[in-house]
């Protein structure tokens, strides 16, 4: 069974830092891409960052590029998102999910399935 | 960035009832088109992928179809646990934008 489990949100003060970790298992980590998406309360869903198999590969949404960085520790079976700069628009429950790929150079034809349960972060002075 | 527009934005249905959602997308995006639904207080979870394609496990009352800019999500014969909010997303190139959701809820 696939499982997906994030951690590392929290409170955190306009202009901070944050880390989220999601630990994966019962599929091959390293085989499969992993995203990132976020939801604002009572909002709807954003995609957020993508990254490939590899790590080799990453993808942003423009709302995060140039704060947010993903990466993913395969040995580990650990996927990343390093959030830097926080806004209070950033505040949100962030899921991630094990993420398929038809075309995987381009990054084209992807669905997200299973997601985690998702961590809150919240951004507030 | 490829814009996504979801229709209703809400309805109220009964058990039983056959329920059509539809989502445009701003440009074509071939057939790079999944569905996706949520439970409050839950992850949301894939319905369908790549138009039509019903992810393994959803029943067979949910069916998806279209191609270009125009989709649709149909349910027929509504049931209890299909009482909740339902996404479209483009898969066709990042960022992977949804639809602002449509929320169905019982009559």
């Amino acid at each position: 069974e696939v499982q997906l489990l994030e951690s590392g949100g929290g409170l955190v003060q306009p202009g901070g830092s944050l880390r989220l970790s999601c630990v994966a298992s019962g599929f091959p980590f390293n085989t499969y891409a992993m995203s990132w998406v976020r939801q604002a309360p009572g909002k709807g869903l954003e995609w957020v960052s993508g990254i490939s198999g590899s790590g080799g590969s990453t993808f942003y949404a423009d709302s995060v590029k140039g704060r947010f960085s993903i990466s993913r520790d395969n040995s580990k079976n650990t996927l990343y998102l390093q959030m830097n700069r926080l806004r209070a628009e950033d505040t949100a429950v962030y899921y991630c999910a094990k993420t398929s790929v038809v075309v995987p150079s381009v990054m084209q034809g992807v669905w997200f399935a299973p997601w985690g349960q998702g961590t809150l972060v919240t951004v507030s002075s | 960035d490829i814009q996504m527009t979801q229709s209703p934005s809400s309805l109220s249905a009964s058990v039983g009832d056959r329920v059509t959602i539809t989502c445009r997308a701003s440009q074509t995006i071939n057939s790079y088109l999944n569905w996706y639904q949520q439970k409050p207080g839950k992850a949301p979870e894939l319905l369908i992928y790549a138009e039509s394609i019903l992810q393994s496990g959803v029943p067979s009352r949910f069916s998806g179809r279209g191609s270009g800019t125009d989709f649709t999500l149909t349910i027929s014969g509504l049931q209890p646990e299909d009482f909740a909010t339902y996404y479209c997303q483009q898969s066709y190139s990042p960022p992977f934008t949804f639809g602002p959701g449509t929320k169905v809820d019982i009559k």
